[in-house]
């Protein structure tokens, strides 16, 4: 997966706690990602990122649901309040540039809420 | 509103053969496409991508073909090998507005001994 890093790759809650997904994206590439799959479907997009900046935000919840791409450290997503229907595989993908550039994605972290 | 479409949940090929897998788009302002090929419990993993100005890319055993005209594209997997049974995904963007890729739903390909 091009050395995009993602932890944890489980993370249990139960509902009402919080979540925080980290990504790591391949060295060298400042455009960040992140993507929700709900079981039997394809990935949906949720929030482009780029250092300190939250470019495009449009497939993203717009409550309970925040993201962060730090001048320093990985790319957070932060989920809070959990409900169950939040469960899903959450994918991290970074690519160098933009526009018609691969995107390449990381292992994900699995989400389940109790 | 589905923008891209993989109408195929599932398909079975015989080891040797050609695999063909399809993908229809309705956003005419998508011009860059991609397959990503998925493992249970794994990310997505880019096999191949075509710009919107060729109508063909090739790369090893695989193959992408796009018909602007139809909003269609193509997977070709020849020869299809057992390690190619996966989840393949479509994908779309566009340059213009927002860099996010659009997924298909998926088709589960399995390559038979």
């Amino acid at each position: 997966n091009a050395g995009v890093m993602q932890n944890p790759r489980h993370l249990v809650r139960r509902r009402g706690q919080e979540a925080r997904l980290r990504c790591s994206p391949v060295k060298g590439h400042s455009h960040v990602y992140w993507y929700r799959q709900l079981p039997e479907e394809g990935l949906k997009f949720m929030v482009y990122l780029q250092k300190e900046n939250i470019i495009d935000e449009s497939g993203m919840p717009k409550e309970r649901f925040s993201a962060e791409f730090p001048k320093e450290g990985p790319s957070i997503l932060r989920i809070q309040q959990v409900v169950r229907g939040d469960s899903a595989a959450y994918f991290c993908a970074s690519s160098p540039l933009p526009a018609q550039e691969t995107q390449y994605f990381g292992p994900g972290t699995r989400l389940l809420v109790l | 509103d589905q923008q891209v479409k993989q109408n195929s949940p599932s398909l079975s090929v015989q080891e040797g053969r050609i695999s063909i897998l399809n993908c229809d788009y309705t956003n005419s302002m998508f011009d860059y496409f991609l397959w990503y090929k998925k493992y249970p419990a794994e990310g997505p993993t880019f096999l191949i991508s075509i710009s919107s100005i060729k109508d063909k890319n090739e790369d090893g055993r695989f193959t992408v073909f796009l018909n602007k005209s139809a909003k269609h594209l193509s997977l070709h997997i020849v020869p299809s090998q057992p390690g190619d049974s996966a989840v393949y995904f479509c994908a779309a963007s566009a340059s213009q507005g927002a860099q996010k890729l659009v997924f298909g739903q998926g088709t589960r390909l399995t390559i038979n001994p």
